[in-house]
């Protein structure tokens, strides 16, 4: 595709269920990474891949979060028992020797 | 700890002005400074960026001036449009492809017409 494709765009999920992100990257990028942005802040990194490979996990704020990219394109980030502060919306971005392509992010709600 | 600081939250200017937003960081590794700009709905987008062997970059009505020994840097819109009318993130990175990118926490510009 032209760009950074994500889904669902919008997710509501009930507290305690667990959630699924996709991320599809612009073909033959190299690195991806997630976001965090919640409402009327920055965007705040989560973790980065160099094709399949997790190369930094540093930004995950629990161990309820998981991200995969088996196959070093498409990418999933699974949040599992979904509390309130998870509500925000996830950004995917990749890129290869130079500026970093977004997504237009998932928004996720949690009630 | 907020490594990238920006300032101000939020700033109207009229059309035809110059926007001037700022940022001070505090990790001297970082070597790559882009900007990014936000609309509702949408991911940020690159809109330009510099890095710390120059002390200012210009792309159209964009200019970029970085002072590395102070640690700050901005951005400054001449001839403000309302078509510019966004959030702008600062941003700062010790690689630019590789590396986490750092953002501050936004400036909410508004253009009157």
């Amino acid at each position: 595709g032209a760009g950074v494709s994500q889904s669902p765009r919008y997710k509501v999920a009930k507290r305690g269920q667990d959630v699924a992100l996709r991320c599809d990257p612009i073909s033959g990028h190299v690195s991806l990474f997630w976001y965090q942005q919640a409402l009327g802040q920055g965007p705040e990194f989560l973790t980065y891949f160099q094709n399949e490979a997790q190369l930094d996990k540093s930004g995950l704020p629990s161990d309820r979060f998981f991200a995969e990219r088996p196959e070093g394109s498409v990418s999933t980030l699974k949040i599992q028992r979904t509390q309130q502060e998870d509500s925000a919306v996830y950004l995917c971005a990749s890129s290869n020797t130079g500026e970093a392509f977004f997504g237009q992010g998932t928004r996720l709600t949690v009630v | 700890q907020q490594q990238v600081k920006q300032s101000p939250q939020s700033l109207i200017v009229q059309k035809g002005g110059i926007s001037i937003i700022n940022c001070a960081y505090e990790n001297t590794a970082f070597d790559y400074f882009p900007w990014y700009q936000q609309f509702p709905g949408k991911g940020p987008a690159l809109l330009i960026a510099i890095r710390p062997d120059v002390s200012e970059k210009k792309e159209g009505r964009f200019t970029i001036s970085f002072n590395k020994s102070a640690k700050q840097f901005s951005l400054h819109i001449m001839d403000s449009q309302p078509g510019d009318s966004a959030t702008y993130f600062c941003a700062a990175s010790e690689d630019s492809s590789a590396s986490k990118i750092i953002f501050g926490s936004g400036t909410r510009l508004s253009i009157r017409p």
